[in-house]
């Protein structure tokens, strides 16, 4: 019944691969974000997205796309991955009215 | 340039003690403090947030203080028990339901409670 849901869960590729996270929210929130954790624990913003609107945090490489096929999806393409990479990403979402912002279980991505 | 300072980095406090974890911010377009706990390997989740026009809001154990004239707030968890120990992330927002509204974080507190 997790409201927020990402796969996969671990994620280990070589560098310069491309790959694709994949996040759904089944409680009809409007917004949907993506969020990297480093190994440091330091959580920062990539994207948020609404109606059709994109918001780009400017530090995200272009590498990085996110793309959402309805209102209930959330994806997130990387392309040409790098060692730096190497993070816990997750998605979060937001009901309309509200500010409290749901975050999903991450997605351990790990760059060999 | 952080935006949501956070101190402490680590904090251990004995079963039953006070834990107190403060941040400070830089943007007063900030509208929207919220505290989120984080265990391992699994997502934040809301713990409890606050508005500046109150300084204090109170959730149980869990209470907020808000000083907008200083741009600092903190959590206090009273009666502290092993089971809140976690790593609690400040965060500062514009608020609002648009794509502007994101979350900037602190960098974090783990916090060990002894038993």
């Amino acid at each position: 019944d997790t409201a927020v849901s990402q796969t996969p869960k671990y994620l280990v590729t070589q560098m310069g691969n491309d790959k694709s996270i994949k996040c759904e929210q089944n409680l009809g929130h409007d917004t949907m974000y993506w969020y990297k954790q480093d190994s440091k624990k330091f959580l920062k913003i990539m994207f948020s997205y609404n109606n059709k609107e994109l918001i780009i945090n400017e530090t995200v490489p272009n590498r990085f796309s996110p793309k959402s096929p309805d209102k209930a999806h959330l994806n997130l393409h990387i392309n040409s991955l790098e060692l730096g990479d190497s993070a816990v990403y997750f998605c979060a979402s937001t009901p309309s009215g509200t500010d409290t912002q749901y975050f999903g279980p991450g997605t351990r991505l790990t760059v060999l | 340039q952080q935006q949501v300072k956070q101190s402490p980095q680590s904090l251990i406090v004995q079963k039953g003690g006070i834990s107190i974890i403060n941040c400070a911010y830089e943007n007063t377009a900030f509208d929207y403090f919220p505290w989120y706990q984080q265990f391992p390997g699994k997502g934040p989740a809301l713990l409890i947030a606050i508005r500046p026009d109150v300084s204090e809001k109170k959730e149980g154990r869990f209470t907020i203080s808000f000083n907008k004239s200083a741009k600092q707030f903190s959590l206090h968890i009273m009666d502290s028990q092993p089971g809140d120990s976690a790593t609690y992330f400040c965060a500062a927002s514009m608020g609002g339901n648009n794509a502007g509204n994101m979350l900037t974080f602190g960098g974090g507190t783990r916090l060990m409670v002894k038993p």
